[in-house]
């Protein structure tokens, strides 16, 4: 069955520091998404992608956020200059013909900013 | 502002003790009611998708039900190996798949 990969699984950087987390969405799916969740805390959207441009933004996704499709197969999550309360799991998703919501997650990174 | 709370934050059932999970949802536009299941330390994982009032969907012990303003989860005789965290999302108002989550319910079956 397809599935949505991601890495690393786990990540520890120095706040500050740029990291990059990759995804590889299910191979005929058109739309990506990223969310992120805090320890404890709601699953919160962070973007959504289609066509190589971003669709949608959450407040969260600023200008330290940026995502990209760099081939046909990876999707990317670059945060610049890590903050400490960027400390989360991070899930990438992707969807396609059964419609933009139902969405397929990946397991996550989780991400620790020391 | 498009909204989700799931209720109650916690349950614990002993097995074969059947329950339902609710969910209260406010939102402008409804495109279309989820659920996931998600095991400590995971992502999401898929469970049902609902479009419209009085649509149920069924899988194992699960069922899922969907009102005007709340969906439920039904579990019948549930086993240890059904505790999860349950998440229930309705995708917003925008046409851009963004999904709004609740903070979910965290079920324990116990044997």
């Amino acid at each position: 069955e397809p599935e949505v990969t991601q890495t690393p699984s786990h990540q520890v950087t120095q706040m500050g520091q740029e990291v990059i987390l990759r995804c590889v969405p299910i191979s005929n799916h058109l739309y990506f998404y990223w969310y992120r969740q805090i320890l404890g805390q709601k699953v919160e959207f962070l973007v959504s992608f289609y066509n190589n441009e971003i669709s949608e933004k959450s407040e969260i996704f600023d200008d330290q956020f940026s995502v990209e499709r760099p081939d046909g197969s990876n999707f990317t999550l670059k945060i610049r200059s890590t903050k400490l309360e960027d400390s989360a799991m991070y899930f990438c998703a992707s969807s396609g013909i059964a419609g933009l919501e139902t969405q397929y997650f990946g397991p996550g990174t989780r991400l620790l900013v020391l | 502002e498009d909204q989700v709370t799931q209720s109650p934050e916690a349950l614990r059932l002993q097995e074969g003790e059947s329950s339902s999970l609710n969910c209260s949802y406010t939102v402008s536009g409804l495109r279309g009611l989820f659920w996931y299941r998600q095991d400590p330390g995971k992502g999401p994982e898929f469970l049902f998708t609902l479009y419209s009032a009085g649509e149920e969907k069924e899988k194992e012990r699960l069922k899922a039900t969907l009102t005007k303003k709340e969906s439920f989860l039904h579990i019948t005789a549930p086993k240890p190996e059904d505790s999860a965290t349950y998440l229930c999302a309705v995708g917003g108002s925008s046409n851009t798949g963004k999904l709004i989550f609740g903070q979910g319910t965290t079920l324990q079956v116990k044997p």
